[in-house]
């Protein structure tokens, strides 16, 4: 099965701030995405990320606030950008394997906590 | 857009009881149904998928059914055991989409089996 991995696992940052999280998969990818999981609720997506492209962002994210970049098919990074203590949250990135069909797998998450 | 509503918000039963999960979603266009198994401080993990065109799919003591017509699908997991105990979550999904492969998450259930 795939590995994939997030950098950092966990930060503790500044209101005003910005943070950039990193998602590295070994397998071959067709589609990845970045989920916010808020302290004890369910997962909302945030944005498809787009190799090459523009990411594709979900009513209610802006480009300004979590930019994403999708420089390869393996490698993605989302920045929380001007950080608030709202911000608190797990980031998920989660991906689609090529040859996996729909499956969808998580990367093991970055807890971020905004003082 | 989809919306998933989950039911229960919290289930609690006997090791060895059968425990039932339930969803609705209101895109008749979704055709992609996983269901995930988040334990504490950890990933979501994907633990049974079903796709439009099958009324049930089993995996050893889970299974899941669909009704399209009705826009239901459910988790069934028979004989629990305390290793049970977790976050499930439902999610749909239409792959086909422009937005290919993104979830929509229900609101997750929290599972405790008791020893």
């Amino acid at each position: 099965s795939a590995v994939i991995s997030q950098k950092p696992s966990r930060d503790i940052c500044q209101r005003g701030t910005s943070l950039t999280i990193q998602c590295q998969v070994d397998s071959q990818v067709t589609m990845m995405f970045w989920y916010r999981q808020q302290p004890g609720q369910s997962l909302t997506l945030i944005a498809t990320a787009n190799q090459g492209s523009e990411a594709t962002y979900e009513s209610g994210f802006v480009i300004d606030k979590f930019p994403i970049s999708r420089p390869n098919l393996t490698f993605s990074t989302l920045t929380v950008s001007n950080m608030s203590p709202e911000d608190s949250s797990i980031y998920l990135c989660s991906v689609q394997i090529r040859g996996r069909g729909y499956e969808q797998y998580f990367g093991p998450g970055t807890r971020l906590t905004v003082t | 857009g989809e919306n998933v509503e989950q039911h229960p918000s919290t289930l609690s039963v006997q090791e060895g009881d059968s425990a039932v999960i339930k969803c609705t979603y209101s895109d008749s266009a979704s055709n992609y149904f996983p269901w995930y198994k988040q334990e504490l401080g950890k990933r979501p993990q994907l633990i049974i998928d079903i796709r439009s065109n099958v009324g049930e799919k089993k995996d050893q003591r889970i299974a899941v059914t669909l009704n399209k017509t009705a826009k239901h699908f459910s988790l069934h997991i028979t004989e629990t055991q305390p290793e049970d105990s977790a976050v499930y979550f439902c999610a749909a999904s239409n792959p086909g989409s422009s937005n290919t492969g993104k979830l929509i998450f229900g609101q997750g259930t929290t599972l405790q089996v008791k020893p």
